[in-house]
């Protein structure tokens, strides 16, 4: 079973534009990790973000987390056709070492 | 190696056939993962071992599935009596500690597909 939910399911854009995604779950955890797939590829980690932080940046990558509200969001500024992927959130719980995926977002970026 | 390999990349078979899928962490991981992705899914658990021990086999989905890290590096995936349902794209994940604070590295995926 999946512990997250992205959403939305499908996000298209145009090159330049931001692009926010979004992902639930259900437990409470000791981390939260988003991860990129290209088509046919592997997942690819992009930033983790710590119970005890509320939000965090990497280049062009915003991530916050709400803990209260069990949920945490994805920006991506200033898209470009190679942010085209599907992007997941997973989740580590309390006391355990596996990460938790939801189903995904997949985004593409429009030339 | 530079990165987790995983071998085969496709991999047909035809139901009832048994199969062996082949991951290679990067050279000292501890931690090895193997999660089940279905087409338009997110990767589900399968197994956990923390060098050779096997710490964690509940996502298995049935005893057809059986993992096995005999050395603490390479670890491979057996699939007995295959059926439809499995196929997917597995992929092998590791990491450089047993703590559950860090990232993954994962390998591209074996893609089986069963006719």
């Amino acid at each position: 079973s999946q512990q997250g939910e992205e959403d939305p399911q499908a996000l298209s854009i145009q090159e330049g534009e931001n692009a926010t995604m979004n992902c639930s779950y259900k437990t409470s955890i000791n981390n939260l990790q988003w991860y990129r797939q290209n088509s046919g590829r592997g997942l690819v980690h992009l930033i983790l973000i710590r119970s005890n932080e509320r939000e965090k940046h990497s280049g062009r990558l915003r991530v916050t987390l709400d803990t209260s509200k069990k949920s945490s969001s994805l920006l991506i500024t200033a898209s470009r056709a190679a942010d085209t992927a599907s992007y997941f959130c997973a989740t580590t719980g309390l006391n355990d070492y596996k990460l938790s995926f939801g189903a995904g977002t997949t985004v593409t970026v429009r030339a | 190696g530079a990165g987790v390999s995983q071998s085969p990349r496709y991999k047909v078979a035809k139901r009832g056939q048994d199969v062996a899928l082949r991951c290679d962490p990067i050279s000292g991981h501890v931690s090895l993962f193997w999660y089940q992705q279905a087409l338009g899914q997110g990767p589900e658990f399968l197994t956990y071992f923390q060098n050779e021990a096997q710490l964690d086999k509940s996502g298995l989905p049935s005893d057809r599935f059986f993992a096995e890290r005999p050395e603490g590096s390479v670890s491979t995936l057996k699939i007995q009596r295959t059926q439809q349902e499995d196929s997917a794209v597995y992929l092998c994940a590791s990491s450089p500690t047993g703590q559950h604070t860090g990232e993954l590295f994962f390998g591209e995926g074996s893609r089986l597909t069963v006719l």
